[in-house]
């Protein structure tokens, strides 16, 4: 059974860069035909995703947040990670990675890790 | 960008009673990439229904979806205890991928 978990500091100063990483367990990334994103929710607003990568380092990112973002892979430890840069408080949200699977006829996010809180604070 | 608007931000219903959610699109948005999730507090959200109206693994048959183009609705024919959570829609048919605010249903 694949599972996804989120990894990294959950406090991080303003102006720095946001490192986080999620981890594929259970099944490898390379097989089948998978979009991996991040996606991120503030405290009691709503989700919003910033971005994705599948397994050959094809990304896309969202246009609000693309001047600072990079998503990246490292498929033999099967895992991919976000970074975002110059962080504010606005960045402090709940990050979480999910899947798509691009091989079926409908495009969802049907595998969600468990979320990782970060918070930008001084 | 496509907005996702959903109607109402907070519903106020029984356990029993039936739930209506409406998701709109600022643009058509096929329906292959429509889906819903549930999402209750500090739990990552959970898929319930995708291509606008299939059930997704374990889903109760409570739970149905309908709509094409801009607009697409969520129906709880008989809600329990359980459901009383935040309900969004999301589009994957155009980047950036995005979800509605989300509707709380709360108990009355």
């Amino acid at each position: 059974q694949v599972q996804l978990q989120e990894s990294g500091p959950g406090l991080v100063k303003p102006s720095q860069t946001l490192s986080l990483t999620c981890t594929v367990s259970g099944g490898s990334m390379n097989s089948g035909s998978y979009y991996w994103s991040w996606i991120r929710q503030p405290a009691g607003k709503g989700l919003e995703w910033v971005g994705r990568i599948n397994s050959s380092g094809s990304t896309s990112y969202n246009p609000s947040l693309k001047s600072r973002v990079t998503i990246s892979v490292d498929t033999p430890k099967n895992r991919f990670s976000l970074r975002l840069s110059s962080v504010t408080a606005a960045d402090t949200a709940v990050y979480y990675c999910a899947r798509v699977d691009t091989a079926m006829v409908y495009w969802y996010f049907d595998l969600w890790g468990r979320g990782t809180l970060v918070t930008v604070s001084s | 960008e496509i907005v996702l608007t959903q109607s109402p931000g907070t519903l106020s219903l029984s356990p029993g009673d039936r739930a209506t959610l409406s998701c709109r699109a600022s643009q058509s948005v096929s329906s292959s990439y429509l889906a819903w999730y549930q999402q209750k507090a500090g739990q990552a959200p959970r898929l319930l229904i995708f291509g606008a109206s299939n059930r997704a693994t374990g889903i109760p048959d409570r739970f149905s979806g309908s709509g094409s183009g801009t607009g697409f609705t969520l129906t709880i024919s008989r809600l329990e205890p359980e459901d009383f959570a935040v309900y969004y829609c999301q589009q994957y048919g155009y980047s950036p991928y995005t979800f509605g605010q989300g509707t709380k249903l709360e108990i009355k």
